[in-house]
């Protein structure tokens, strides 16, 4: 069984530039949310997808958006890039049959964007 | 809207016990998660209340009171591979997101 995966690792980007984050769910799970994790501050959700649909969205401005393929892997893509978009970004998957009693979600190792 | 709050950070002695709280006033409660995550990766999952009391997990024991909106989550017997940032998370009622706190760094000392 594979954990949760998410590409790139590290990524340097300029304002105003457009980026896209991707994530592999753990297997058996359907649900993906995203989470943005500023330096010294707790995740903050972005949005949750399940089953290729958006099932519910944080505090973020439209330039943040999201895709669900149907093998359950996302894309996270944050356009017009600004200063303060430099964070952790963190995958987390979720749901599935039997295993999870909590639904608790499993983090990726997350994806550190700069922005210049 | 959901308010979490815990310790900004924590020092405690190898082999000690440390308690860390947290409070929460949420606008619904499906459940409370505490994730350790170390410098650098990913939260990894601890625990879970949904209901009051304690919950034991080896050296880690989460409590919770849903009448208070309280938690803590006491690490027993610490060792240095402890230190690290613990996060409180509630889930709403529409049990789709989590809601953390800022996470507390807790450091172990020989």
């Amino acid at each position: 069984e594979t954990g949760v995966t998410q590409s790139p690792t590290h990524l340097i980007k300029t304002r105003g530039q457009q980026v896209t984050l991707r994530c592999s769910s753990q297997s058996g799970h359907n649900t993906v949310s995203w989470y943005q994790q500023a330096l010294g501050q707790g995740p903050q959700f972005i949005f949750q997808y399940y089953r290729e649909e958006e099932n519910g969205r944080g505090n973020f401005p439209p330039r943040f958006s999201g895709l669900q393929f149907p093998n359950y892997s996302s894309e996270l893509n944050v356009n017009a890039l600004e200063l303060d978009d430099s964070a952790l970004y963190l995958c987390a998957s979720s749901g599935g049959q039997g295993t999870f009693v909590h639904n608790e979600q499993f983090f990726g190792p997350g994806t550190r964007l700069t922005v210049l | 809207g959901q308010n979490i709050d815990q310790p900004t950070e924590m020092t405690a002695t190898e082999g000690a016990i440390v308690q860390i709280n947290c409070t929460y006033q949420t606008s619904g409660f499906n459940g409370l998660f505490w994730y350790q995550q170390h410098a650098g990766e990913a939260p990894t999952f601890l625990s879970y209340n949904v209901l009051d009391g304690l919950e034991e997990k080896g050296r880690f024991s989460s409590f919770l009171s849903r009448s208070k909106g309280y938690s803590y989550l006491l690490l027993k017997e610490l060792q240095m591979k402890d230190s690290a940032s613990y996060l409180c998370a509630v889930r709403g009622s529409n049990d789709y997101k989590l809601s953390f706190g800022a996470g507390t760094t807790v450091t172990v000392r020989a």
